[in-house]
């Protein structure tokens, strides 16, 4: 079955400083991933999605992540924090082929960004 | 382009009165569409989706239901709320299998 796990609830940096949000993944086959961010009392918006072509996946907002499969993990990044992107950001994954389309969720990873 | 829009915004509602929360797809033709639930403080939760008119899937056991009477609609339902059904409601569509989905704004319910 397929599972993903976020490694940290939260996470805080300085504006201008490097962000990790850390995801790991589990899969009986090849994934589609994905992160998504979501502003509070807001929808989720897609950030960028990883689907079997180049490993490292460029997304809005500065953001990008590196697939690895030798580590299962999927690790969102962005070189300089902005006090915008303080938010919560979920790591997903898409379940077994022929469930609807549907995407199986982490728990989040909350970003704080300290002026 | 495709919109999804979600409504109402917010909602508050006593114990044991029903509910109803549509959400309609512009822009595209025969989607998936889901609703999911988000605790405070949690993840998201599937709660139903559907891949046709009239198909329903769902997830976990519960006091909500969920319907599609047209391509680009659904509906989330319940006969009597309770306190447990507080959260916020999000619906989503998609193109199927590897696909991203696209969320609407949701809706915030309070069941007092």
């Amino acid at each position: 079955a397929q599972s993903v796990t976020q490694l940290d609830s939260h996470v805080s940096v300085s504006e201008g400083t490097p962000v990790l949000l850390r995801c790991n993944y589990s899969s009986s086959y090849s994934p589609s991933l994905f992160w998504y961010v979501q502003h509070p009392n807001k929808g989720l918006q897609l950030l960028l999605k990883y689907t079997s072509a180049a490993t490292l996946v460029k997304g809005i907002n500065g953001f990008e992540a590196e697939f690895k499969k030798s580590e299962t993990s999927f690790h969102l990044t962005k070189p300089s924090a902005h006090m915008s992107d303080a938010a919560e950001y979920f790591c997903v994954v898409s379940a077994f082929y022929n469930q609807g389309g549907k995407l199986i969720f982490g728990q989040g990873t909350e970003l704080s960004v300290k002026p | 382009s495709q919109t999804i829009h979600q409504w109402p915004a917010t909602l508050v509602q006593p114990v044991g009165s029903p509910l109803s929360l549509e959400c309609t797809v512009e822009g595209t033709s025969n989607p998936n569409l889901y609703w999911y639930r988000q605790a405070a403080g949690r993840g998201l939760q599937l709660l139903f989706y559907s891949v046709g008119i009239g198909q329903i899937s769902s997830e976990v056991p519960q006091n909500l239901s969920a319907s599609r009477p047209q391509d680009r609609q659904f509906i989330l339902s319940s006969k009597k709320l309770l306190l447990s059904d507080s959260g916020f409601y999000l619906c989503a569509w998609g193109k199927g299998n590897n696909s991203p989905l696209h969320f609407g704004n949701g809706t915030r319910l309070t069941v007092t």
